[in-house]
This record gives C-alpha cells, sequence and structure tokens, in this order.
C-alpha cells in the first residue's frame, strides 16, 4: 500500500490541453515537494509547500496544498511537448520521514 | 555549480557479486540521501548521510550499506546481487539534513543484475 497515492497514474493529451494531477494521503504532511522525471535522469524539484491552502505558481504550472495538508494538486495549463515526463509527489512526514507516490506519466502530444 | 555526479551511469553484473555506487554531491552540500527506483515500486528510501553519519534508513536488507566521507561524497554498496536488485539508483543532495531543504538528485546508476 502506498503511502502517497497518486492519480492519473497515466495521461495522454494534446498539446494546448489543461489538465490535473493528485496526490493524496490519510497522514498529515509536514512539508511536500513536486519534481518532473524525465527518462534517464534523476527528478528535478518543481516546487516544495509548507503551509495548509498555500498556492505556488511556476509559469504555467499552479501547485495548491490542501488546506488539512493531506493532499496537493498540480495543475497545467495549455500543456505543451515539453512537458512530458513523470510528475512525483514526495512528502515529509514528522519532519524526519519522506515518501515519494509512484508518479503520474504525462505525454503531450504535438 | 556542478550538479550531482553519478558513477557509473551503467553497470552490468552477476548475481552473488557485490557492487559499490558513488556519488558526488554539489559543493557545500552536506547530506547525501540514497533511492532505489523500479517501475513496480517506484522512488524507495535506502538511507540518509549528513556529516559522515548515517541520520535515517529505509526498509532494505543489510545487502544494502552506505557510507559518506569528510568531503560529503558518498558510495553505496550491495553485496551479494539478487536478480531483483536491479534498478535504477538515484543520489539527492540537500544543504542541510531532511528533505524540506529540496533535494537536487543525480541522473543514476541503472544497474543491471543478470
Amino acid at each position: 500500500t502506498q503511502l502517497l497515492e497518486q492519480s492519473p497514474q497515466f495521461l495522454s493529451i494534446q498539446e494546448g490541453e489543461n489538465l490535473t494531477v493528485y496526490c493524496n494521503s490519510s497522514s498529515v504532511f509536514s512539508s511536500l515537494q513536486w519534481y518532473r522525471q524525465e527518462p534517464g535522469e534523476g527528478p528535478v524539484l518543481l516546487v516544495t509547500v509548507v503551509t495548509g491552502g498555500e498556492v505556488k505558481k511556476l509559469k504555467r504550472l499552479t501547485f495548491q496544498f490542501g488546506d488539512a495538508r493531506k493532499d496537493s494538486s498540480l495543475h497545467i495549463t495549455a500543456a505543451q511537448p515539453g512537458d512530458t515526463g513523470l510528475y512525483l509527489c514526495a512528502g515529509q512526514y514528522n519532519f524526519n520521514k519522506f515518501y515519494f507516490g509512484s508518479g503520474t506519466k504525462l505525454n503531450v502530444k504535438p | 555549480k556542478a550538479g550531482v555526479t553519478q558513477t557509473p551511469r551503467y553497470l552490468i553484473k552477476t548475481r552473488g557479486q557485490q557492487v559499490t555506487l558513488s556519488c558526488s554531491p554539489i559543493s557545500g552540500h552536506r547530506s547525501v540521501s540514497w533511492y532505489q527506483q523500479t517501475p513496480g515500486q517506484g522512488l524507495q528510501f535506502l538511507f540518509e548521510y549528513f556529516s559522515e553519519t548515517q541520520r535515517n534508513k529505509g526498509n532494505f536488507p543489510g545487502r544494502f550499506s552506505g557510507r559518506q566521507f569528510s568531503n560529503s561524497r558518498s558510495e553505496m554498496n550491495v553485496s551479494t546481487l539478487e536478480l531483483g536488485d536491479s534498478a535504477l539508483y538515484l543520489c539527492a543532495s540537500s544543504p542541510g539534513q531532511g528533505v524540506s531543504y529540496g533535494y537536487t538528485f543525480g541522473s543514476g546508476t541503472r544497474l543491471t543484475v543478470v
């Protein structure tokens, strides 16, 4: 059983479409991070959220942390082929335990 | 600023052998963590080192071990390799202990056990 559930597992969309990826847990995070990983490379940190209800924007990407700090979402506006990759959420519990979700594999077709 | 360097990038080993993987963190980063990534299990935490001491350990058998040197470089060793050890091994560095600082990952070492 995954401590962090990500959905959907796979997503294939056309360039220009919007999408949302979800990360859920039954436990409270002390912080949560989103990473993107491209084939053959390590994950790259996109954002860290700490405060419940926090919203952060990174160009066309919007990250939201749930009020109760148990869930998070990543919304991409007008997706581009360069957004293709594996999106991973990672939650920190009790300030010293850290778990990755299984990831959402996104494919944006030109 | 140089990134996190992992060597080698690819490795093929036979069952029963042992292997040592190396990681050089970003200059000034004192924390190094190791992860195993497989298609079935995703990213699984192996261990974290800070100032040459293991601070956290995941649920892996004792065949998996590591160490950190005074210059923060880290090595990971797997003894008596099994087929199931085939995976991408990722090293991540951060300025301080704990992930809240944000990880910078290396490109990984792809280990294949035959």
